[in-house]
């Protein structure tokens, strides 16, 4: 299993830009990556998933280097309501189990 | 598009008392639905993987017998706790991938059971 390690919690202030490193060492030829946004009592929302080089959707950018060994997830100008735990995921070849790290909690104030 | 539901939302049972959750994909049909746990301020746990039309596959410490999964169509599976005990009060929280080549999984809304 590719493990993940992200930093436990992040602060930021509205409209600043936030970015959220994820290592994944092990991470296999066929693993996707993954992002997960989970507000308190909610399912986990999907917001990006990427393989390599750089991956960018109406919410969020994914950026990962050329050994794919780690990933970094950018959220451009965050406002109050990003507040949220962030999943990084590896998700393995065949696309099945995911496993799910301990998330970034990630605080967004004034 | 990729909905997935669950039902009920929230559930309060009696301690010894059989609980049914639903997972629904709304709009896609399901080849895989995996079921989690989340206690609070913890991650989600996987609890196991199924297969429509196939015996779920339990995660490592998770009580087949007590935890029963049925995936009996492409839209539907259930998870029955069965003789629910106080510390099986947690977030249950479904998950349904699609056919080959979906890498994505879609969560449903979660369900709070509290076992009184």
């Amino acid at each position: 299993l590719a493990k993940t390690t992200q930093p436990i919690s992040m602060d930021s202030y509205e409209g600043q830009e936030v970015n959220i490193t994820c290592s994944h060492n092990n991470i296999a030829t066929n693993d996707y990556i993954t992002w997960y946004q989970q507000f308190p009592s909610q399912g986990p929302r999907f917001i990006i998933q990427g393989y390599k080089t750089k991956v960018t959707n109406e919410v969020a950018s994914l950026f990962i280097p050329a050994d794919r060994k780690s990933s970094t997830l950018s959220l451009p100008r965050v406002s109050l309501s990003d507040t949220a735990v962030y999943y990084c995921l590896v998700l393995e070849g065949g696309g099945n189990k995911l496993t799910f790290g301990t998330g970034t909690q990630l605080k967004v104030e004034l | 598009g990729a909905v997935v539901s669950q039902h009920p939302s929230w559930v309060i049972c009696k301690s010894g008392t059989s609980v049914k959750i639903e997972c629904r994909s709304l709009d896609f049909q399901a080849t895989t639905m995996f079921w989690y746990r989340q206690f609070p301020k913890q991650s989600l746990m996987l609890m196991a993987t199924s297969n429509e039309g196939s015996k779920a596959t339990y995660e490592q410490g998770v009580e087949k017998d007590k935890f029963l999964i049925n995936h009996a169509s492409l839209t539907l599976s259930t998870l029955t706790v069965t003789s629910a005990h106080p510390e099986d009060s947690s977030f249950y929280i479904c998950s349904a991938r699609g056919g080959q080549g979906a890498y994505e999984q879609y969560f449903g809304p979660g369900t709070r059971l509290t076992v009184t």
